[in-house]
């Protein structure tokens, strides 16, 4: 079935470090995918998404690549903030009984130090 | 814009008593769902539904009631709670008939605990 694969957590690293957590995925289709992010005591965010193949999605210093070649699409920041300390999900979007559902990887945990 | 709101944000309750997490939307929506998150799980779907009067099973749908009598509401029940139902529920909220990828708002959560 559709599902998606995150780097383990939890992934520290230091102020101005460059970051990136890998996901990857298998489904049938042509999925859309997503970051979603959630900072701690809130709830998730979208952070950014790409639709198709080779599509870039970028918000905040974040960049993820739809790779449908490798199934992949990778988050990466090149110089992380104390502020993205998050959990990051990667998902993506499947047709489930004719409307959209969101399939998630199980989170990566981040903490940046100063 | 209000966005998803859910309440009540925290809720510990006794196993076997019921309760209903509210959840409504301001963005005439006509897609709205539920989701579980359980440490090392991601996010499981519960139940959603596609418009006002027509709710579905998701993948994790034992336990919990909806209904959707409206497009902007869509409650979630625990008929009688147990401590597997520990865990933080979402709700969230999408346009269904723009194709795919669409953005998928979601409420800021409702951390629930049964004793």
């Amino acid at each position: 079935g559709d599902s998606v694969t995150q780097m383990e957590g939890p992934v520290t690293l230091s102020e101005e470090a460059f970051l990136t957590i890998n996901c990857t995925y298998t489904a049938t289709g042509y999925p859309s995918l997503f970051w979603y992010v959630q900072y701690p005591g809130e709830g998730l965010q979208l952070l950014l998404k790409a639709t198709k193949a080779d599509d870039k999605g970028s918000n905040k210093g974040f960049e993820a690549t739809y790779r449908k070649e490798t199934t992949s699409f990778h988050l990466e920041k090149g110089s992380v903030q104390v502020s993205d300390s998050a959990v990051y999900f990667c998902a993506l979007t499947v047709l489930f009984k004719g409307a959209q559902k969101l399939v998630f990887g199980q989170g990566t945990r981040l903490t940046i130090n100063p | 814009n209000a966005g998803v709101t859910q309440t009540p944000k925290f809720q510990v309750l006794k196993t076997g008593q019921s309760m209903t997490l509210q959840c409504a939307q301001d963005m005439n929506h006509e897609y709205m769902s539920w989701y579980r998150q359980d440490p090392g799980m991601g996010l499981r779907l519960i139940h959603y539904s596609v418009g006002a009067g027509i709710t579905d099973q998701g993948e994790v749908p034992n336990g919990y009631n909806v209904s959707r009598s409206t497009t902007e509401d869509f409650p979630l029940r625990l008929l009688s709670a147990a401590p597997s139902q520990t865990s933080v529920y979402f709700c969230a909220s999408s346009p269904i008939r723009t194709g795919a990828g669409n953005t998928i708002y979601f409420g800021e959560g409702s951390w629930l605990t049964v004793v």
